[in-house]
């Protein structure tokens, strides 16, 4: 069956350390997306990529890395430099070349949830 | 001002009521509605989905958009206890091409 894959489902995490959170996807889809969820605030883009080896921040980038060197694979860091970290994070994928505001579908993973301790 | 609110709820009905899930906003460009449901530790499914002003039903879901008072709605007709999930409304324009999702709205349908 075709989907997103995310690894971990849940994270700890001391202060001060870099984690990588999985994203991987078997739908032959060309955009993906990394969201964060807060009780409260609904969701909020981190940093999205349309093609391959190209990417963009969103609106909530600072503290973030990511890399897209492979259409299947979008892993998303969370370095130390990032203030609030302990949060819900959510990968989504998109089969259009066009933007999904435009059809409204995401495909989401089921999530990964990293507790800063 | 939050370019989308919604109300975190939670909501609490009996089964068979009749639900309704609101959404404002303020930025008149938004063309595109959409209602996803998010269960407990998984992740949003796409529910319902609009193109401008109107109604759109899908079973026991309606939608609906009223673009001059820039409110959108949910309505659940004769709620089972599956239906218990956060709804999340989002919205985009095809300028930025981004969706902007409200806060989700929890709701419980008690058996």
């Amino acid at each position: 069956d075709g989907g997103i894959t995310q690894s971990p489902k849940y994270l700890f995490r001391k202060e001060g350390q870099n984690v990588t959170l999985s994203c991987e996807q078997n739908l032959n889809h060309d955009a993906m997306y990394w969201y964060r969820q807060d009780p409260g605030q609904g969701l909020r883009l981190i940093y999205y990529s349309q093609i391959v080896n190209d990417f963009q921040k969103g609106d909530i980038a600072e503290g973030y890395s990511v890399s897209r060197e492979k259409k299947e694979s979008f892993p998303l860091t969370v370095t130390s430099a990032q203030k609030n970290p302990t949060a819900f994070y959510l990968c989504a994928s998109y089969p259009g070349q066009g933007k999904p505001a435009n059809t409204g579908e995401l495909f989401f993973g089921e999530g990964s949830r990293l507790t800063v301790l | 001002q939050k370019e989308v609110e919604q109300d975190p709820g939670p909501l609490s009905v009996p089964e068979g009521a009749i639900v309704s899930l609101n959404c404002t906003y303020s930025n008149s460009a938004f063309q595109y509605f959409m209602w996803y449901r998010q269960y407990s530790r998984k992740g949003p499914e796409l529910l319902m989905y609009t193109y401008s002003s109107g109604n759109k039903e899908d079973g026991r879901f309606t939608a609906q958009v009223d673009k001059s008072s820039k409110y959108i709605s949910l309505f659940i007709r004769d709620s089972q206890p599956s239906d218990s999930a956060t709804y999340l409304c989002a919205m985009g324009s095809s300028n930025t091409g981004k969706l902007i999702f409200g806060q989700g709205t929890t709701l419980q349908v008690k058996p």
